[in-house]
């Protein structure tokens, strides 16, 4: 079955620094991967796409790349600041199938 | 940009009583919305598919007798929770599809709380 796998552990960086979450999948190919931001009690909010003929994205200090050799999906916040931690989520929508799949967030902590 | 609203935000309720939450496109039509539910620290996991004028379609394990779901217009789609109990209390999401710039993304609703007493 098609899976998505995010780290689960926590991430700690510190302020300034760069922060890479990865997004692994399994036993399909998206037609794109797409990232959400989620602070607790809301509900998540669109970040970026990236189609899988795309290798990579920027939008300000994010940047995600799409690499469907290794089946992954790389998330980076560049000059982070404590107001990015957050849970980030990574989302496949299948177009053909309508099939949505989730990872299950990885939480970022930004020390300042 | 899009917009989903839901409401309420936050629902207290007595077990065995129904809750219904309602789940908004303000500025676009979504033939399709989905619903989530998530435990504390944990992910969305998809409830169901609710599509405009026809039957909602309900992931594995979801009770369509429990989670009632409602897609009456493009513009709305609603949950209701039947004979709520303890166990049911959750963080309730409803998301809908929209393209922008030739990119089909997910607009989210706030969420919504729900404790049953």
């Amino acid at each position: 079955s098609q899976k998505i796998e995010q780290n689960s552990e926590a991430l700690n960086i510190q302020e300034g620094k760069t922060a890479t979450l990865t997004c692994n999948y399994t036993n399909y190919s998206p037609a794109y991967l797409q990232w959400y931001r989620q602070d607790p009690g809301r509900g998540p909010v669109f970040l970026l796409l990236i189609r899988e003929n795309e290798k990579e994205k920027r939008k300000e200090r994010l940047k995600v790349t799409f690499d469907t050799t290794l089946k992954q999906s790389l998330f980076h916040i560049t000059a982070s600041q404590p107001a990015d931690s957050a849970t980030y989520l990574c989302v496949s929508m299948d177009t053909g199938r309508r099939a949505l799949t989730f990872g299950s967030g990885t939480r970022l902590q930004v020390q300042p | 940009g899009a917009v989903v609203s839901q409401h309420p935000s936050r629902v207290i309720c007595k077990s065995g009583t129904s809750v219904k939450i309602e789940c908004r496109s303000l500025d676009f039509q979504a033939t399709t919305m989905f619903w989530y539910r998530q435990f504390p620290k944990q992910s969305l996991m998809l409830m169901a598919t609710s599509n405009e004028g026809s039957k909602a379609t309900y992931e594995q394990g979801v009770e369509k007798d429990k989670f009632l779901i409602n897609h009456a217009s493009l513009t709305l789609s609603t949950l209701t929770v039947t004979s709520a109990h303890p166990e049911d209390s959750s963080f309730y999401i409803c998301s809908a599809n929209h393209a922008t710039g030739g990119e089909e993304k997910l607009f989210f609703g706030s969420g919504t709380q729900l404790s049953v007493l």
